[in-house]
């Protein structure tokens, strides 16, 4: 596609629930990144992929949050047994590869109730 | 660890010159970005210097390094309506990919 889409756009979910956001990076582009975004504030690094292999996840917050990227285009961020405190955008963005431009996508408004 | 600050909020008339400022405190910070946000829109890389560079100027658009004084800042000449956004400073270290660490954004308000 012309860009990156992320999907669904707005998310609400009731506290305990799993969700499963999507990223469709822009085609050919070999990496991929996940940011987490609060409200006022600037976007955090969760999870790195290159190609279909995760590079580093040191920006997960705990054992809830899960990320693949199982053919090394689209990914899928899990969130496993939702809180609160999950709620959130979260930002996908690729890039071509190595130290380049990361494009963002719109990014997903995640609300847990 | 990395953390990097800015102010939260600036306000400028239609027509003068808006100079954001952003400190970081990594000294390995390979590249500095300058990031647009617009409302429901994503994050828009507006210009980026690598550390080696005091300055870089694109159109509109003057970027400041001061290493020394981990000093960051963005100067955008005859600042438009278009301009109000938010604004986010962000730095990376090496490493070949982009785990950036983003500042808590500056809100631009232009005033017609």
């Amino acid at each position: 596609g012309a860009g990156v889409s992320q999907s669904p756009r707005y998310k609400v979910t009731k506290r305990g629930q799993d969700v499963a956001l999507r990223c469709d990076p822009i085609s050919g582009h070999v990496s991929l990144y996940w940011y987490r975004q609060a409200l006022g504030q600037g976007p955090e690094f969760l999870t790195y992929f290159n190609y279909e292999a995760q590079q580093d996840k040191s920006g997960l917050p705990n054992d809830r949050f899960s990320a693949e990227r199982p053919e090394g285009s689209i990914s899928t961020l899990t969130i496993q047994r939702t809180e609160q405190r999950d709620s959130a955008m979260y930002r996908c963005a690729s890039s071509p590869g190595g130290n380049t431009e990361a494009f963002f996508g719109q990014g997903t408004r995640l609300t847990v109730v | 660890g990395e953390d990097v600050e800015q102010s939260l909020f600036l306000s400028v008339r239609e027509g003068d010159s808006s100079v954001i400022n952003c400190t970081y405190t990594d000294s390995s910070s390979t590249y500095l970005y300058w990031y647009k946000q617009e409302p429901g829109a994503g994050l828009q890389l507006l210009t980026y210097i690598f550390s080696n560079m005091d300055m870089k100027q694109d159109q509109r658009l003057t970027v400041l390094l001061n290493k020394k004084d981990k000093h960051l800042s963005l100067r955008i000449a005859d600042t438009q309506t278009g301009d109000s956004a938010i604004y986010f400073c962000a730095e990376t270290l090496s490493g070949g990919y982009q785990k950036v660490t983003f500042g808590t954004g500056t809100k631009l308000q232009v005033i017609p």
